[in-house]
């Protein structure tokens, strides 16, 4: 069965710390994997995506994520995380034989003190 | 680019009543989702929408629910003898087809006393 899962459900950083957050993957065949954000009251947000190609994958706000294919990874990274990224964080993916339908992870919440 | 809109965003009713859910999608997107999403869980497929066509259904979807999307723009979302369970968030995304991002709505929270 397609699944995701996410390793951490609530971080705790202090701002100007360093941010990685994991995801891992069960998927046959090809995969489209994204990272979504939703801020306190607002809905999910695309953050980046990856669907080919380099796989490190750069999207808004500084974040990032890189695909590791042998240990179907997709973490996702911010050097220097700021009191305005807290919100919750979901990796999710699609692929197999039903590309569009998104399998979601459980979400990690991350708050970060000013 | 207007966002996906949900309407109501918030649906308080009594066990056993109907309720319908409305998204209008991003126009000129083809694809329509739905999703639910329960307290401190991922949003879970439902189903989705190729233009008017309803290509997929998740085995969460009893046949107490039914969506529809009649013209291929927006969609509705019944729920018929809303049981405890029920109580969620519905989400609606769109995309301009299967390999393009979602974009999502605010949702609808239902409540079930």
């Amino acid at each position: 069965a397609q699944s995701v899962s996410q390793h951490n459900h609530h971080v705790i950083l202090s701002e100007a710390a360093s941010l990685e957050l994991g995801c891992n993957y069960s998927y046959g065949g090809t995969v489209n994997l994204f990272w979504y954000v939703q801020y306190p009251g607002q809905h999910l947000q695309l953050l980046l995506k990856y669907f080919s190609g380099d796989p490190l994958v750069k999207g808004i706000k500084g974040f990032e994520a890189e695909f590791i294919k042998s240990k179907f990874s997709f973490n996702l990274r911010k050097p220097s995380v700021q009191w305005s990224d807290t919100a919750e964080y979901f990796c999710a993916a699609a692929g197999g034989t039903s590309y569009g339908k998104l399998t979601f992870g459980q979400g990690t919440i991350l708050t970060v003190h000013p | 680019d207007t966002g996906v809109s949900q309407n109501p965003r918030h649906k308080i009713t009594k066990r056993g009543q109907n309720v319908t859910f409305r998204c209008d999608p991003i126009s000129e997107h083809n694809r329509l989702y739905w999703y639910r999403q329960t307290l401190g869980q991922g949003p879970e497929f439902l189903t989705y929408f190729q233009n008017e066509a309803q290509l997929e259904k998740s085995r969460l979807l009893s046949d107490r629910f039914s969506a529809e999307r009649p013209k291929g723009s927006f969609s509705t979302l019944e729920i018929q003898r809303t049981e405890q369970g029920d109580s969620a968030m519905y989400l609606c995304a769109s995309s301009r087809g299967g390999n393009q991002p979602q974009h999502f709505g605010d949702g609808t929270r239902l409540s079930i006393l």
